[in-house]
């Protein structure tokens, strides 16, 4: 089970918004990845491997942590940065995929 | 240009059927797995399946609220996967993506998404 905090982050643009996002029980950190959605839109891959940006993602994004303690971080909040953020993993024993609640930051 | 397409969605009454279909182009289909994911209205996101590329023996993996339901399958050559739904249930209303999944470096992650198809069970 992953569990995110806050549920709702009110933030202004240019402001730096910190992400968290809890595992239940140790993930590895190649599995771990972050995403953005915003309303009408799939989601958009941000982070992979905990903290590998992805294409095209720009630097103020950044991810980080291991074990069971993720955390998402964007420097500086641009206007089109305000969405709801979820994280993800992977497990192998038994096989299977998970999303936290998400995070959505608004103004 | 990669990309993911899928169809099939619509709007079924309780227990019964219907194929989703993904369409991908823009990049060698058999070399990554698939997975279905889906967001039922207003909610967060939930994995549905996934499909293992041949090399890795194309098996399967269901979550536990669809397994013997539902079931994915891929033709490589036409590059397209499939997520066949029986017995559907309301719960079962979402918007269904495909996805793919990407691991470079020892890294993974759902790298590409289809614009998502919506299923609407409801009597």
């Amino acid at each position: 089970v992953l569990t995110q905090s806050p549920g709702t982050l009110s933030l202004s643009p240019g402001e730096r918004a910190t992400l968290s996002c809890r595992a239940s029980q140790s993930v590895s950190s190649s599995f771990f990845a972050w995403y953005q959605q915003k309303p009408g839109q799939a989601p958009r891959l941000l982070i992979y491997g905990a903290s590998s940006r992805a294409t095209g993602i720009p630097d103020r994004f950044s991810g980080s942590g291991s074990g069971t303690d993720f955390t998402l971080t964007i420097s500086r909040l641009e206007p089109e940065d305000f969405a709801v953020y979820y994280c993800q993993q992977y497990v192998t024993s038994p096989p299977m995929v998970t999303f936290g609640p998400g995070t959505k930051v608004d103004v | 240009e990669v990309q993911l397409v899928e169809s099939g969605g619509g709007l079924v009454q309780p227990g019964r059927s219907l194929r989703l279909s993904c369409a991908a182009s823009g990049f060698t289909f058999g070399s990554y797995a698939i997975n279905w994911l889906r967001q039922a209205p207003g909610k967060g996101l939930e994995w549905v399946s996934f499909i293992r590329r041949r090399a890795s023996g194309g098996t399967t993996e269901y979550a536990a609220s669809v397994k013997g339901r539902f079931t994915i399958s891929r033709d490589d050559s036409e590059s397209i996967a499939y997520l066949q739904m029986n017995s559907l249930k309301t719960e079962d209303t979402a918007v269904y993506y495909c996805a793919r999944y990407f691991c470079g470096g020892g890294a993974c992650g759902y790298d590409q998404w289809g614009q998502g198809t919506l299923v609407t069970v409801s009597s």
